[in-house]
């Protein structure tokens, strides 16, 4: 039972490039989500799913993209890399049962763009 | 005003010390959480509570839904609990994160 798996750790782009990050729970969950963390900020949400098939958007949805063609993978795209995406993100999951469910994180990806 | 307050932002305390994080919410919510995020930047999850006191070790978590007001408390602080302790909310299935307590124990 790996738990939130996310890849990669550290990455490093420059501007106008894309990448994917990478999410995969194995705990059935139906909720994942994802977050930047910047300095002096909470976690904020980027982009979330409530099953497979379904994607919203979150606080800060703008220059990223996501999908969710199965329960256990969600992942990020960055469509192009501007410096303003540097950040810590997380992939998050938990089950979807009206709230109150304990949330499972990724261990975090440091991206620098420049 | 951030709809998740927490208090101090930063903490330090001598081994042993008993640690109190505070957080206070303006918006109604299912559940409150507590996260640890460590040095390495791993989160893990404390506590989840929708009501009262719940209790792991050393560490205790209680809240007051009429005060809008949660506490973490850590009884006998020692320098491996040096991490930032997060305060979440939870409304309407989406998660609503403070800016965490960066706390440091000195042996």
């Amino acid at each position: 039972n790996a738990g939130v798996t996310q890849t990669p750790k550290f990455q490093v782009l420059k501007t106008g490039q894309s990448m994917t990050l990478q999410c995969a729970q194995d705990m059935n969950h139906e909720y994942m989500s994802w977050y930047r963390q910047d300095p002096g900020m909470g976690l904020r949400l980027i982009h979330y799913s409530v099953g497979a098939g379904i994607t919203d958007q979150g606080e800060v949805p703008n220059g990223y993209n996501v999908s969710r063609s199965t329960t256990e993978d969600f992942p990020l795209r960055l469509l192009s890399a501007a410096p303003s995406q540097t950040s810590v993100y997380f992939c998050a999951s938990s089950y979807l049962t009206g709230g109150n469910t304990e949330a499972f994180f990724g261990q975090g990806t440091r991206l620098t763009v420049v | 005003k951030n709809e998740v307050e927490q208090s101090p932002q930063n903490l330090t305390a001598q081994e042993g010390e008993f640690i109190t994080i505070n957080c206070s919410y303006s918006v109604g919510i299912s559940a409150l959480h507590w996260l640890q995020q460590h040095p390495g930047g791993g989160i893990v999850s404390l506590f989840m509570l929708s009501s009262g006191k719940k209790k792991h070790g050393r560490l205790i978590a209680t809240i007051n839904i009429q005060e809008k007001h949660s506490s973490l408390h850590i009884t006998a602080s020692h320098p491996r609990d040096s991490a930032v302790y997060i305060c979440a909310v939870e409304k309407s299935d989406k998660l609503i994160f403070g800016t965490g307590t960066r706390l440091q124990v000195f042996p």
